[in-house]
């Protein structure tokens, strides 16, 4: 079975210039989560679709970030314009779903998108 | 959201059990505790779960205490391609991970 797909692995920016960041989860699987990780700190949650409706997005800084998961399948990250703080790991990854306790579906991660804003 | 507290560093030598331990303090009835680690340049890895009861699957095995207050995870035989930083997660009923710092495990030959 493959896995969640990211790309690209890396880029390079200047500040207050845009990127995008693209991914595929695993076939079948209805919630999807972006996540940024700085160096030296753990994941922290951006944001989390269950197919194409955001069911969590407090974390994420809306005046540049945006997000959206089109069909329910593949989703893009947008940063609109980077700033320096904004260089970190983006890690998508994606569950059968997530609602409700009884539901127990385990989160797989893809490898990540190294973003650099200079 | 129930918080975690582990070690930020443990060492261990090839081939012998490695055990991590967390606390969750915190932790409600309906919540689980998930373990992944992430090796250097990688996305997290998932490892075990479980909700009350002790749980070993080919990577490791999960031990919750019975109150729910904390849990060990180990690693049999550990090898040097398991030197990592291993989470310990409380998963809330939506499904949301919320990482802490984790424990770094440095394995040695």
């Amino acid at each position: 079975e493959a896995g969640v797909a990211q790309s690209p692995r890396y880029k390079i920016i200047e500040k207050r210039q845009s990127v995008a960041f693209w991914c595929n989860p695993i076939s079948g699987h209805a919630t999807l989560y972006w996540y940024q990780q700085i160096l030296g700190q753990g994941p922290k949650l951006l944001i989390q679709f269950q197919n194409n409706g955001v069911v969590d997005d407090s974390q994420l800084p809306k005046d540049r970030f945006s997000a959206e998961r089109l069909k329910g399948v593949d989703s893009t990250l947008k940063i609109q314009p980077a700033k320096l703080e904004d260089s970190a790991v983006y890690l998508c990854a994606s569950s059968l779903e997530a609602s409700g306790g009884r539901t127990v579906d385990t989160q797989y991660f893809g490898p990540g998108t190294r973003l650099t804003v200079l | 959201d129930a918080k975690t507290t582990q070690p930020p560093s443990m060492d261990c030598a090839e081939g012998r059990a490695a055990n991590l331990p967390c606390n969750h303090s915190t932790i409600s009835g309906n919540e689980y505790v998930y373990w992944y680690r992430q090796i250097h340049s990688q996305g997290p890895q998932y490892i075990i779960h479980g909700l009350k009861n002790n749980e070993t699957n080919e990577m490791a095995s999960l031990i919750i205490t019975e109150d729910r207050k904390s849990s060990t995870l180990i690693l049999p035989h550990a090898t040097l391609r398991d030197t990592a930083v291993y989470y310990c997660i409380v998963r809330n009923s939506y499904g949301k991970l919320t990482f802490g710092q984790g424990t770094i495990l440095t394995v040695h030959p």
